[in-house]
């Protein structure tokens, strides 16, 4: 496609349970962003890719969060044992290298926490 | 660790009215981006401004960077309904591999 695609654009799930996030980056694009949004806040770095390898995870939040790219394109963001406070809007971006520093963000997934 | 601030967070203007946005972060940068969200959507990328004194523009909206005094600036001129949005900046804070870090962004309402 020509854009980001995430999927699924909403997900609801109760305390604990674990779920997946996919993104979709364009193509071509070699570096992958995850951030997190709240609501009336701006998004917050999660994580960063350049290629397979996550350059930079600083901003996960705790060892619950983890995030692959097995082939330097797709990605997940994976949540293990939820909580409420998980809930927020999960955007991926993407940008055709570090150096271009123009991001691409995706619809995003809303994820609500029960 | 780099802070970016935006003010005013929330903003309701007139149409036809100009006004400013400002954006000020806290360590040296020479990149900073606008991007604009609107209600259930994902952020668009406005502005894209790599080096001092950068100014671009885009029908109603202009944007400017002075990175000695660690400011841009958003200006809205002659306001118009559809440019009703959230606005937000970013900074890069170079040197590695860092994300934007994102201003809270500028809540617009224009209203006619």
């Amino acid at each position: 496609g020509a854009g980001v695609s995430q999927t699924p654009s909403n997900k609801v799930t109760e305390k604990g349970k674990y779920v997946e996030l996919r993104c979709d980056p364009i193509s071509g694009h070699t570096a992958l962003y995850w951030y997190r949004q709240s609501l009336g806040q701006g998004p917050e770095f999660l994580i960063y890719f350049q290629g397979t390898g996550a350059a930079d995870d600083s901003g996960l939040p705790n060892d619950r969060f983890f995030a692959v790219r097995p082939e330097g394109s797709v990605s997940t963001l994976k949540i293990q044992r939820t909580e409420r406070g998980d809930s927020a809007v999960y955007l991926c971006a993407s940008s055709l290298d570090r150096n271009t520093g123009e991001l691409f963000f995706g619809e995003g997934s809303r994820l609500t926490v029960l | 660790e780099l802070k970016v601030e935006q003010n005013p967070l929330f903003l309701s203007m007139q149409e036809g009215k100009n006004y400013t946005i400002y954006c000020n972060y806290s360590t040296t940068s020479d990149r900073l981006y606008w991007y604009r969200q609107d209600p259930g959507k994902s952020l668009e990328s406005l502005f894209v401004l790599l080096s001092n004194g950068a100014v671009k523009q885009e029908g109603r909206l202009m944007a400017s960077l002075d990175t000695k005094a660690r400011l841009s600036t958003l200006h809205i001129t002659a306001a118009v309904h559809d440019l009703s949005a959230t606005y937000f900046c970013a900074v890069d804070s170079g040197g590695g591999a860092d994300g934007l870090t994102f201003g809270k962004g500028t809540h617009l309402i224009i209203q006619p």
